[in-house]
C-alpha cells in the first residue's frame, strides 16, 4: 500500500536555526516528489518537484534532496514568515495522476 | 502570475442539499482534479479530470458527486446530497501535464449543518 510518512509532526525552531524535515514514502514506482507549503486555511502552494534519486531543488531558504526511500527539506537560517505547515506528496509511476499527501509538518519559526 | 481560483470561499449548508463548487483553473492547463481536507486531517485525492472525462476517481467519489467542465475555464464539483462528514476544505488543483506539478485554488470551506 502507498505510503508518505513526514517528521516530525511539529518542529519549533528559534530564528536562524537551520533544521531538516523528512518524508519517507513507500510506493510501487515514484514518478515524482512534490512539497507544499500550506498557510492556516489556505491552499497548498506548490515549492519543489524532485523525480529522482540524487536530484537536489533550492529556493531561498529551502533545499529538498531526494534518495530512493525518502526526501528532505533543509531549511536554512529560517524566518519568522517561513512558519507554516510543510505537505510531501508522491506520484506513482503508473497511470495514476493522483497526488497522494503526508501529513505534514507544522513548523513555527519564533524571532 | 497564473492562479486557480475558487469560489465561494465559503459555503454553509443543510443535510440532503446539493452544492455546488466552482474552480477557474490556470488557463493552459489541462489536467484538473478535486481534492478534500478535513479538519486536522490530511489532503485526499477525489478525482482528476482531462479531455472532458473523468480520468481517475477515489473510494471518497461516490455516486453523491460529479464533477463538469461547462465553458472553456469552469470545472465544477457537485454534491448531490451533502452528509454531515462532507464538512471539509476542497480544493481545486490545475497542471499542464499529468506529470508536472499541481496548482492548488485557496479552497472552499463546506460547512454542512
Amino acid at each position: 500500500e502507498d505510503q508518505v510518512t513526514q517528521s516530525p509532526e511539529a518542529l519549533r525552531l528559534q530564528e536562524g536555526e537551520s533544521s531538516s524535515l523528512n518524508c519517507s514514502y513507500t510506493v510501487s514506482g515514484l514518478r515524482g516528489l512534490f512539497w507544499y507549503r500550506q498557510d492556516p486555511g489556505k491552499g497548498p502552494e506548490f515549492l519543489f518537484t524532485l523525480y529522482s534519486a540524487g536530484e537536489e531543488k533550492e529556493k531561498e531558504r529551502l533545499k529538498a534532496t531526494l534518495t530512493k526511500k525518502e526526501s528532505f527539506l533543509h531549511i536554512t537560517a529560517p524566518k519568522p514568515e517561513d512558519s507554516a505547515t510543510y505537505l510531501c506528496a508522491v506520484q506513482r509511476m503508473d497511470s495514476s495522476y493522483k497526488l497522494i499527501f503526508g501529513s505534514g509538518t507544522r513548523l513555527l519559526v519564533r524571532p | 502570475e497564473p492562479e486557480v481560483t475558487q469560489t465561494p470561499s465559503h459555503q454553509v449548508t443543510q443535510m440532503g442539499q446539493e452544492v455546488i463548487l466552482r474552480c477557474v483553473p490556470i488557463s493552459n492547463h489541462l489536467y484538473f482534479y478535486w481534492y478534500r481536507q478535513i479538519l486536522g486531517q490530511k489532503v485526499e485525492f477525489l478525482v482528476s479530470f482531462y479531455n472532458n472525462e473523468i480520468s481517475e476517481k477515489s473510494e471518497i467519489f461516490d455516486d453523491q458527486f460529479s464533477v463538469e467542465r461547462p465553458d472553456g475555464s469552469n470545472f465544477t464539483l457537485k454534491i448531490r446530497s451533502t452528509k454531515l462528514e462532507d464538512s471539509a476544505m476542497y480544493f481545486c488543483a490545475s497542471s499542464v501535464s499529468s506529470r508536472r506539478e499541481q496548482f492548488f485554488g485557496p479552497g472552499t470551506r463546506l460547512t454542512v449543518l
